[in-house]
């Protein structure tokens, strides 16, 4: 079965300082990782994935993440907060050996609050 | 082009009345997914459409859930004999055929039983 876990319920940063929202994983084949946002009463909007290959994946709106597989983590970073940043935020996991399910398995999210 | 659809955006029903939904995929996805978003459980996978293949109905919580896709395109989620647990927000998503693929979320249905 495959896994994710977000440790952090709320994170709050202020504005211009880096930002890091937490995410750990478990599949039992290897994985393909996710990074979702989603604004209020919107959908979810695709930040970046790892799919194989270099460790630091940068996305979209300046964000990036690092795949760590002897920590099976997926850290999403940004450099510089923006209060725009400010949103709901989902890691989620597929497992790429054809073992699990279908669909992506997601966190339980983790709610960015940066602040002026 | 134009994004995933949903719709209603919004559905209240009776408890015990039978509800569907419906999405509209990006045209030429051939991958369509089902999703539900609540308080208590989070984000869970409900059931997955690749082409002309057998669903992936392995998410679906009970068996008055089932969906269908027609013509490899449009999508209906029907939930048959509703009940206060089933209020949530329903998202559907699509993407091209591949694991890896990112997946394109429409804005989901609101689903309300009374």
């Amino acid at each position: 079965a495959q896994s994710v876990a977000q440790p952090e319920d709320q994170v709050n940063v202020a504005e211009g300082n880096p930002l890091t929202v937490k995410c750990t994983y478990s599949v039992s084949g290897n994985p393909y990782l996710f990074w979702y946002v989603q604004y209020p009463n919107r959908g979810l909007q695709f930040l970046l994935k790892y799919i194989t290959g270099d460790n630091l994946v940068k996305g979209s709106y300046g964000f990036e993440a690092e795949f760590n597989k002897s920590q099976t983590s997926f850290h999403l970073k940004k450099p510089s907060a923006l209060v725009s940043d400010s949103a709901l935020y989902f890691c989620a996991v597929r497992d790429n050996s054809g073992g699990g399910a279908d669909g992506l398995t997601f966190g339980k999210g983790t709610h960015l609050i940066i602040q002026p | 082009g134009a994004g995933v659809s949903q719709s209603p955006s919004n559905k209240v029903t009776e408890k015990g009345k039978d509800v569907e939904l419906r999405c509209d995929p990006i045209s030429g996805h051939t991958a369509l997914y089902w999703y539900r978003q609540s308080l208590g459980q989070g984000l869970e996978f409900l059931i997955y459409f690749q082409g002309n293949s057998a669903p992936d109905k392995s998410g679906l919580p009970s068996d008055r859930f089932s969906a269908e896709r027609t013509g490899g395109s449009v999508s209906t989620l029907t939930i048959q004999r509703t009940q206060q647990e089933d209020s949530a927000v329903y998202l559907c998503a699509s993407s091209s055929y591949s694991p890896s693929n990112e997946q394109f979320f429409g804005p989901g249905t609101r689903l309300t039983v009374l």
